[in-house]
């Protein structure tokens, strides 16, 4: 059973780093892309980049070019979603997963980033 | 970047009634490969997205046959056939065509 497993919720300070992640198991974690997918709060999906763990190329969305750092660890079977210095916008859930063709298959359960002094 | 729009916005439905939500984009969907990358997905309350359909018309797996995907080029529709009360939720059609891809508004199904 293909399954993405997210990190639990944080609540951090504006000006403080943060890195997520989603570990894959059921199929061949370096096979498929991973994508990390924004929903702010009572707002609609917005795709925020991929990567290709087999070998870590990463695409971005330009909204989020330079905003975030999508890595990922094949050994662990584990993809991340960082941040270096969190803002206020940046609550929202965060969701990664599987790029299978052009299309997301299967998805983590989310991760709620709450920013907030 | 193309522009992906749904109508209605919100849907209520009595229960057995048929629903139908569509999905226009700003471009072509078509792709020269032959295939039209339009995709629909269901987000269920506290829940992530669940794709439903995929290049248009195919059920992923263990979606029920009461939900049917058609269109082509830039205009699509997503059809339920008997809303059941799990159905309810924001439905999102999505390109892919395009690099990144883009979501549609969402539109929110609630019963009556």
């Amino acid at each position: 059973e293909v399954q993405l497993v997210q990190s639990g919720a944080e609540v951090k300070k504006p000006g403080e780093s943060l890195k997520i992640s989603c570990k894959g198991s059921g199929y061949s974690f370096t096979s498929y892309w991973i994508g990390w997918v924004r929903q702010m709060p009572g707002k609609g999906l917005e795709w925020m980049g991929i990567i290709y763990p087999g070998d870590s190329d990463t695409r971005y969305s330009p909204s989020f070019q330079g905003q975030v750092t999508i890595s990922a660890d094949k050994s662990i079977s584990t993809a991340y979603l960082q941040w270096s210095s969190l803002k206020a916008s940046d609550t929202a859930m965060y969701y990664c997963a599987r790029l299978r063709l052009r299309y997301l298959d299967y998805w983590g359960q989310g991760t709620l980033v709450t920013v907030s002094s | 970047d193309i522009v992906m729009t749904q109508t209605p916005l919100s849907l209520s439905v009595t229960p057995g009634q048929p629903a139908s939500i569509s999905c226009k984009s700003s471009q072509s969907l078509l792709h020269s490969d032959g295939k039209t990358y339009l995709y629909w997905y269901l987000q269920k309350p506290g829940q992530p997205p669940q794709l439903l359909i995929y290049e248009v018309s195919n059920r992923f797996s263990g979606v029920p046959d009461r939900f049917s995907g058609s269109g082509s080029g830039t205009d699509f529709t997503l059809k339920i056939s008997r809303v059941e009360a799990e159905d309810v939720g924001v439905y999102y059609c999505m390109q892919s065509i395009q690099l990144p891809p883009a979501f549609g508004p969402g539109t929110k199904v609630d019963i009556k």
